[in-house]
């Protein structure tokens, strides 16, 4: 079993539809969870970061981590067109590490 | 404010070949670390540096090596290249080396061996 799963998709959704994106984890020592957003051929772009469980927001996006499913989430409101990328999920365990585990990538196309 | 700075953007290299990878973080970020990402894959952590020591190593062979220098900028190295090495090649920075600490990517090095 991978320490990370992320459904590859592709995801297609309309103009102003919500997305939502997921990742499972096995490794119950990760305690920091980010989510990256990656254009064709571009380094990742951190999105969101999220410190153990909970919810956290910022604009448009929501990031929710429950360690206790081992699942973490990202949600886009409206989304658009611009938003067409591909997410990383990524998570670290404590200590001073650099060392992020990441998921396979969703890609998602937002179609005006 | 200059982000992670990467270069070369491109190359194309032969089996059997050396290449390096140079990386300058952002401005006062002391800690590096290097990651390879195959097509349709995540990216894999290769090394992590903090203060010039190694910190961090994944699970790649003896043939890929890196050093940070005292500006904290950095170089990867790969010996013996193989067709399989064909990736992108990215570099992250932090102020002191995640585990709360913000980590951001550079756009890549892309390598091509043929």
């Amino acid at each position: 079993q991978k320490e990370v799963e992320q459904d590859p998709g592709p995801l297609s959704v309309p103009e102003g539809a919500i997305v939502s994106l997921n990742c499972t984890y096995s490794n119950s020592a990760f305690q920091y969870f980010m989510w990256y957003r990656q254009y064709s051929r571009k380094g990742p772009e951190l999105l969101m970061y999220t410190y153990s469980s909970g919810n956290k927001e910022d604009g448009r996006f929501t990031a929710q981590v429950d360690k206790s499913s081992k699942y973490i989430s990202l949600f886009i409101r409206d989304s658009q067109p611009s938003d067409s990328a591909t997410y990383l999920c990524a998570m670290s365990a404590q200590g001073g590490s650099e060392k992020l585990v990441f998921g396979k990538g969703t890609k998602l196309t937002v179609n005006p | 404010d200059a982000g992670v700075t990467q270069s070369p953007t491109h190359l194309i290299k032969t089996r059997g070949q050396h290449v390096t990878l140079r990386c300058s973080p952002i401005s006062g970020h002391k800690s590096v670390s290097w990651y390879q990402q195959v097509l349709g894959q995540g990216p894999q952590f290769i090394f992590q540096y903090y203060e010039k020591e190694e910190r961090g190593r994944g699970n790649f062979p003896d043939r890929f090596s890196a050093r940070q220098f005292p500006n904290y900028s950095s170089e990867l190295n790969v010996n013996a290249l193989l067709l399989g090495d064909s990736a992108l090649y990215l570099c992250a920075s932090s102020l002191a080396g995640g585990g709360g600490n913000t980590i951001y990517f550079g756009e890549g090095s892309w390598l091509t061996v043929v």
